[in-house]
């Protein structure tokens, strides 16, 4: 069974600081993803990173897949209350395992306060 | 681009009672999901589907918990007898390829 652990579960934060949310697993995976999840709505897709070493930019958030594709991190720069949400990572296994569906995280309550 | 669509929002049902619920993928998905997410918890899948054929059901309590995709677009998941532990909020993800999922609101249901 693959597992994907995130780290730290909680974190409360001043509006302007930065953070880092880790994603680790013994797993090799084809891809990653982030999503954020806001109270009563589904998770929203924010990235994928599919290349070892990859790293992504968007706006404020910087995600970085580990070399050996067992791990990823998620950095915000400077945030806001708008970034407060549940982060989770999701690996999807490779191709020749069969298994296709993402395997989530349990997921980094984040709240940033004014 | 209409997202996923899910109904209900929300349902209380009594235990031992039955509850079903559904799902409209984004037009021209094939992959079709159905995870659980306990409070707190990440999303556990359930049930995947590749048009309306099961991929991957190894995690679905099938004694108690059945899904089904006909014609290959939309779904329904039901729960039948219903347990206080299948408390939780139902979410119905789609995807073109495997790597991205695309979710729906969910369904949050409490069972008493």
């Amino acid at each position: 069974t693959q597992l994907l652990e995130q780290s730290p579960q909680f974190l409360s934060i001043q509006e302007g600081e930065n953070l880092t949310v880790y994603c680790n697993s013994s797993s090799v995976f084809s891809s990653l993803q982030w999503y954020r999840q806001e109270p009563g709505e589904g998770p929203v897709l924010l990235v994928t990173v599919v290349t070892g070493g990859e790293v992504k930019k968007l706006k404020r958030l910087t995600f970085q897949f580990g070399d050996a594709r067992k791990d990823s991190s998620l950095h915000i720069t400077a945030a806001q209350p708008g970034d407060t949400g549940l982060y989770l990572c999701a690996g999807s296994s490779p191709r020749d395992t069969g298994r296709r569906a993402l395997t989530f995280g349990s997921g980094t309550r984040l709240q940033v306060q004014p | 681009e209409a997202g996923v669509a899910q109904s209900p929002r929300y349902k209380i049902i009594e235990k031992r009672q039955s509850v079903a619920f559904w799902c409209n993928p984004i037009s021209g998905h094939a992959t079709l999901y159905w995870y659980q997410q306990i409070l707190g918890q990440g999303p556990k899948l359930l049930i995947q589907f590749q048009n309306n054929g099961v991929v991957d059901d190894s995690q679905l309590p099938k004694d108690r918990f059945s899904a089904e995709r006909l014609k290959g677009v939309d779904s329904t998941l039901k729960i039948q007898p219903a347990k206080l532990e299948d408390s939780a909020v139902y979410l119905c993800a789609s995807s073109l390829e495997a790597d991205e999922a695309f979710f729906g609101q969910g369904t949050r249901l409490t069972v008493v």
